[in-house]
């Protein structure tokens, strides 16, 4: 099957400017997520979806970031304003919810944002 | 709330030493948990995974057991390749599928 697609690979944009990143996942996933990994530390969850609807969004800065993901199939991730501390990789992941709780976590190589 | 603690590295070893990575997990209810591994320039990968309390999974030599009354998953192999050098990251996933990952352990082994 073919995995989750995202877009751009890389991105360097200045502080203050706005960004959009993209990912298409597994064709049947219901489950969506998009994570943020900072050099030197573990992905942290930003967002979950579940087909059209957010399950999590707890810890996703609202005051700047934004996502979407229309029809329950593609979703993005916008940041406006970006700032420094938003330079990471953006990751984006799929499931099924009966396989999610078993592993069944599928990830795509990520988006490398730089923030100059 | 969930949470999933593990050593800090780097961890540097001699080829064909014995690794521990020690993780450390915090939930409610029964979680899921994994060792995800993600070597230089590529993306996450799923190493090995249990989703009950005993259950040990394991995977190219490597193996974790699942002990909830110590609430650990600590990763183990018996000899360790210069190939085994990556970022290990241990994950819990709770019933809503909610994967939560530690922050990573950096293992370097030199021949």
């Amino acid at each position: 099957e073919a995995g989750v697609a995202q877009s751009p690979r890389y991105k360097i944009i200045e502080k203050r400017q706005s960004v959009a990143f993209w990912c298409n996942p597994i064709s049947g996933h219901a489950t969506l997520y998009w994570y943020q990994q900072i050099l030197g530390q573990g992905p942290k969850l930003l967002i979950q979806f579940q087909n059209n609807g957010v399950v999590d969004d707890s810890q996703l800065p609202k005051d700047r970031f934004s996502a979407e993901r229309l029809k329950g199939v593609d979703s993005t991730l916008k940041i406006q304003p970006a700032k420094l501390e938003d330079s990471a990789v953006y990751l984006c992941a799929s499931s099924s919810p009966i396989r999610a709780p078993l592993g069944g976590y599928t990830f795509g190589s990520g988006t490398r944002l730089t923030v100059v | 709330g969930n949470s999933v603690t593990q050593m800090e590295g780097p961890v540097t070893l001699s080829e064909e030493a014995f690794l521990t990575i020690n993780c450390t997990y915090t939930a409610t209810g029964y979680p899921s948990l994994f060792w995800y591994v993600q070597y230089p320039g590529e993306g996450l990968q799923l190493l090995l995974k249990a989703t009950k309390a005993d259950d040990k999974g394991s995977n190219k030599g490597f193996e974790a057991t699942y002990r909830k009354e110590t609430t650990s998953f600590h990763l183990e192999k018996g000899s360790v390749q210069v190939s085994d050098s990556a970022v290990y990251f241990c994950a819990l996933s709770d019933q809503r599928g909610k994967l939560i990952f530690g922050q990573g352990t950096e293992l370097s082994v030199k021949p």
